[in-house]
């Protein structure tokens, strides 16, 4: 079992919808959650961290934890075509110095 | 602030070569990783330091990877005799304090022939 799964996609969402991206997680004594957006051919960029149970919200973006199911979200309302990107899901454990990474999933945003 | 600068950004070598790369995180903080990352993967750790104290190493990186940092500053990932399964980007990240917000440098992409 991947440590960090997320369906890799493409998941593809009209303009002004909401997308949403689901992560997995098999370490339940992962304590940090973050969200990094990838465009193609560049570097990983934070977009969202969560810590605890419940919603996170900043924005148009919305994490969501649930430890007990061992389950993050990320919800983007308002989809714009410059959402298209690659979502990574990553956890961290302890002193957060070394996360896991899922694969990711490809989004696209159509017009 | 610039952020995180890595150099080069492309490197063909040949296998068997010797390549090094550098990475120049954002100056206050003093977390340094890299990770390396193929195609249609996530970023994968590779090893990290506190201030010039390397604290872990990942079990993918061999013994021909050596990192260091000295005097807390920049970075210096080395791979000696490359093989073509080193073919990668491989990301350098800088944090302050005691976080999992990394700020990734654009990286430094490796082709093995």
């Amino acid at each position: 079992q991947k440590e960090v799964e997320q369906n890799s996609g493409p998941l593809s969402v009209p303009e002004g919808a909401i997308a949403s991206l689901n992560c997995t997680y098999s370490d339940r004594g992962s304590q940090s959650f973050f969200w990094y957006r990838q465009y193609s051919g560049k570097s990983p960029e934070l977009i969202m961290f969560i810590y605890s149970n419940g919603d996170k919200e900043d924005g148009r973006f919305t994490a969501q934890l649930n430890k007990a199911s061992q389950y993050v979200s990320l919800l983007i309302r308002d989809s714009q075509p410059s959402d298209s990107a690659t979502y990574l899901c990553a956890v961290g454990r302890g002193s957060n110095y070394k996360l896991t990474f899922g694969k990711g999933t490809l989004l696209t945003v159509n017009p | 602030d610039t952020g995180v600068s890595q150099n080069p950004r492309h490197k063909i070598t040949k296998r068997g070569q010797n390549v090094t790369f550098r990475c120049d995180p954002i100056s206050e903080h003093n977390r340094l990783y890299w990770y390396r990352q193929t195609l249609g993967q996530g970023p994968e750790f590779l090893t990290y330091f506190q201030n010039e104290a390397q604290l872990e190493k990942s079990r993918l990186l061999s013994d021909r990877f050596s990192a260091e940092r000295p005097k807390g500053s920049f970075s210096t990932l080395e791979i000696q005799r490359t093989e073509q399964g080193d073919s990668a980007m491989y990301l350098c990240a800088s944090s302050f304090g005691n976080t999992g917000e990394l700020f990734f440098g654009e990286g430094s992409r490796l082709t093995v022939l």
